[in-house]
């Protein structure tokens, strides 16, 4: 069964280093996220990419933060100078075009710890 | 409302009890819910989802009902097993009012930790 994939598994990184997230969607998804979720706390939507676009954004994804699909498989979320308060695990989720194909699924995330 | 913090609603079961987990939304614009489970150290993984025009939905061991009259949706779970133990979220998209494009932004409650004792 196709599934999302991310790497690395986990990160550790010194404030102000710049990171990049690497998702592999499933191929023949055409939306692609990405979501963060700081330890104990409920998932939260991060950015939404579309058609080599942005297509939404949350109030957290600020100017530090961007998205990239480089090629046909990869899908990249880049932090420029990382904070400590962006120590979170980060899912990548993907889900294929038109309606009624809402469900968007996940991959098995990213722990990034920023020290 | 919702809160958010380190203490998750919790309910813990005994195998092959029924379970129920609560959710309560806030937009009653929102037009599609999804449960998903999320076991320790995994992403999110989809159970069941509903649209808002039903009230029920059946899956395998699995059954969503949605009371748009007061927000609230739930997820029901028969003969509980161990490896049903989890977080479980429900999750929400509104589609836009006027011909605005969902691009399928999920909300997500604060989640249930469900523990199924053998």
């Amino acid at each position: 069964e196709p599934e999302v994939t991310q790497t690395p598994s986990h990160q550790v990184t010194q404030m102000g280093q710049e990171v990049i997230l690497r998702c592999v969607p499933i191929s023949n998804h055409l939306y692609f996220y990405w979501y963060r979720q700081i330890l104990g706390q409920k998932v939260e939507f991060l950015v939404s990419f579309y058609n080599n676009e942005i297509s939404e954004k949350s109030e957290i994804f600020d100017d530090q933060f961007s998205v990239e699909r480089p090629d046909g498989s990869n899908f990249t979320l880049k932090i420029r100078s990382t904070k400590l308060e962006d120590s979170a695990m980060y899912f990548c989720a993907s889900k294929s075009t038109g309606r009624g194909q809402e469900t968007q699924y996940f991959g098995p995330g990213t722990r990034l710890l920023v020290l | 409302g919702e809160s958010v913090g380190l203490h998750l609603p919790t309910l813990s079961v005994q195998e092959g009890d029924n379970s129920i987990i609560n959710c309560a939304y806030s937009n009653s614009a929102s037009d599609y819910f999804i449960w998903y489970k999320q076991e320790s150290g995994k992403g999110p993984q989809f159970i069941i989802d509903i649209r808002s025009n039903m009230d029920k939905r059946q899956g395998q061991r699995v059954t969503v009902l949605l009371n748009k009259t007061v927000k609230h949706l739930s997820l029901q779970i028969a003969a509980t097993q161990p490896g049903d133990s989890a977080v479980y979220f429900c999750a929400e998209i509104t589609t836009p009012n006027a011909g605005g494009t969902s691009y399928g932004k999920l909300t997500f409650g604060q989640g249930t930790i469900l523990t199924v004792h053998p």
